[in-house]
């Protein structure tokens, strides 16, 4: 069956360290791939979304990789901050869907 | 632009009850998804109007159904409510067309005693 992983175990850094979040998923041919942040009581809210035919997407200090043969995407926040402390969610659908399937959302906390 | 707006935000139902829902769309957006949030479950997809028309569905059953006006504005209801109906529902926008990215509102909170 399709399967989206998430890191379960929350991710804990440094301020102004490099975070890295992984998505990896099985049985699955994603056309496009997307990351949200979600804070407690909210909905998640969109970050980024990347193709299957890009490698790597970039906004302000963003990144994101797209590794379809690996079947994984890392998402990156450079120079991070406590107000980047929030659930990333990693969703993915096939060509032609509007609906994507969302993962169950790392936390990540970055300390002052 | 205003955002989307999902009333009521919290809501506290009796097992047996039945609950509406309502959503309004970022302007201009035609298709309106629902999502059901647990934390056991993670963000678990409903359904998904556009142009007033069911377009997707989710493994849901069919006491959840919603319908989508020609406003685009949304409504899901639940009947006979069951305890673990108790979640996050949300609602999110999108053109539906050619744009991926969902605009999510900030949820109803629903609470089934």
């Amino acid at each position: 069956s399709q399967k989206i992983e998430q890191n379960s175990e929350a991710l804990n850094i440094q301020e102004g360290k490099t975070a890295t979040l992984t998505c990896n998923y099985t049985n699955y041919s994603p056309a496009y791939l997307q990351w949200y942040r979600q804070d407690p009581g909210r909905g998640p809210v969109f970050l980024l979304l990347i193709r299957e035919n890009e490698k790597e997407k970039r906004k302000e200090r963003l990144k994101v990789t797209f590794d379809t043969t690996l079947k994984q995407s890392l998402f990156h926040i450079t120079a991070s901050q406590p107000a980047d402390s929030a659930t990333y969610l990693c969703a993915l659908a096939p060509g032609g869907s509007y609906i994507p399937t969302f993962g169950r959302g790392t936390s990540l906390i970055v300390h002052p | 632009k205003a955002g989307v707006t999902q009333t009521p935000r919290y809501l506290i139902k009796t097992r047996g009850q039945q609950v509406t829902l309502s959503c309004s769309p970022i302007s201009g957006h035609r298709s309106v998804s629902w999502y059901q949030q647990t934390p056991g479950q993670g963000l678990q997809f409903l359904f998904e109007y556009f142009s007033e028309t069911q377009r997707n569905k989710g493994n849901f059953p069919g006491r959840f159904s919603g319908r989508q006006f020609s406003n685009s504005r949304s409504e899901m209801n639940v009947s006979t409510l069951e305890l673990g109906d108790s979640a996050l529902y949300l609602c999110a926008s999108s053109w539906g067309d050619s744009s991926y990215e969902q605009y999510f509102g900030p949820g109803t909170r629903l609470t089934v005693t």
